[in-house]
């Protein structure tokens, strides 16, 4: 159990859709991120949150809406993709933002766009 | 329970030394073995392993799997200051129809000068 959970696991949905992917972290942590991971492609950093705030968002297109009510939880809601979008989307948190900080993953949700 | 385990936990080395980093695992339905350094926020990737005994190089660093024993090494010679990072692995893997990825808690490397 690595203490960040994610939910659905796996979701399809068509292109004109509303969706949102829900991360939960049970470790006490200040940041929490979002990243993309396609197939054959590095991971990707999608969104960055410290103490609630977004601190980075890395030219991600506006079909992507992350939120962050807390610091247990990190929304990513979704509407209009693009085939292309389908992918394992993870979420992670980690104490804080200074990179010696270890980032502990969640299991991802994998994301259908037909 | 799937899981990835990587040693050590923190190394700390001088300029010039080879480190070997090591990952084992335990899972069902493997698919591949990927490393990354993680320096500031996002890992940045480096090698994925599909197939045993087949060694993958990128300047100093180079990696290998095996699928026997289920496990990985990730070496790096000639340390610079600049390799200081966490290297973190995971496995992919496929479950229930959809695709999992295990990642270990990683190992931080420290290189002095």
């Amino acid at each position: 159990e690595t203490g960040v959970t994610q939910t659905p696991r796996h979701l399809v949905m068509g292109m004109t859709n509303k969706k949102s992917l829900k991360c939960e972290q049970h470790l006490g942590h200040n940041a929490m991120y979002w990243y993309k991971q396609s197939a054959k492609k590095p991971l990707e950093l999608m969104f960055v949150y410290s103490l609630e705030e977004r601190v980075e968002n890395n030219s991600v297109p506006s079909r992507f809406s992350p939120e962050c009510p807390n610091s247990s939880h990190l929304f990513l809601h979704l509407h209009t993709l693009q085939p292309e979008d389908s992918a394992l989307y993870l979420c992670a948190s980690s104490q804080g933002l200074n990179p010696s900080y270890e980032q502990y993953f969640g299991p991802g949700t994998r994301l259908t766009v037909t | 329970e799937d899981k990835v385990v990587q040693s050590p936990l923190s190394l700390v080395v001088h300029e010039g030394d080879t480190v070997t980093l090591n990952c084992s695992y335990e899972v069902t339905n493997f698919r591949s073995l990927l490393w990354y350094k993680q320096e500031k926020k996002a890992p940045t990737f480096l090698f994925m392993l599909t197939s045993s005994g087949i060694e993958k190089k990128s300047g100093r660093l180079s990696s290998i799997l095996d699928k026997k024993e289920l496990f990985s090494i990730l070496n790096i010679t000639a340390t610079q200051t600049g390799d200081s990072a966490v290297y973190l692995c995971a496995v992919a893997l496929t479950q229930g129809g959809s695709e999992k990825l295990v990642f270990g808690k990683g190992t931080k490397l420290t290189v002095n000068p």
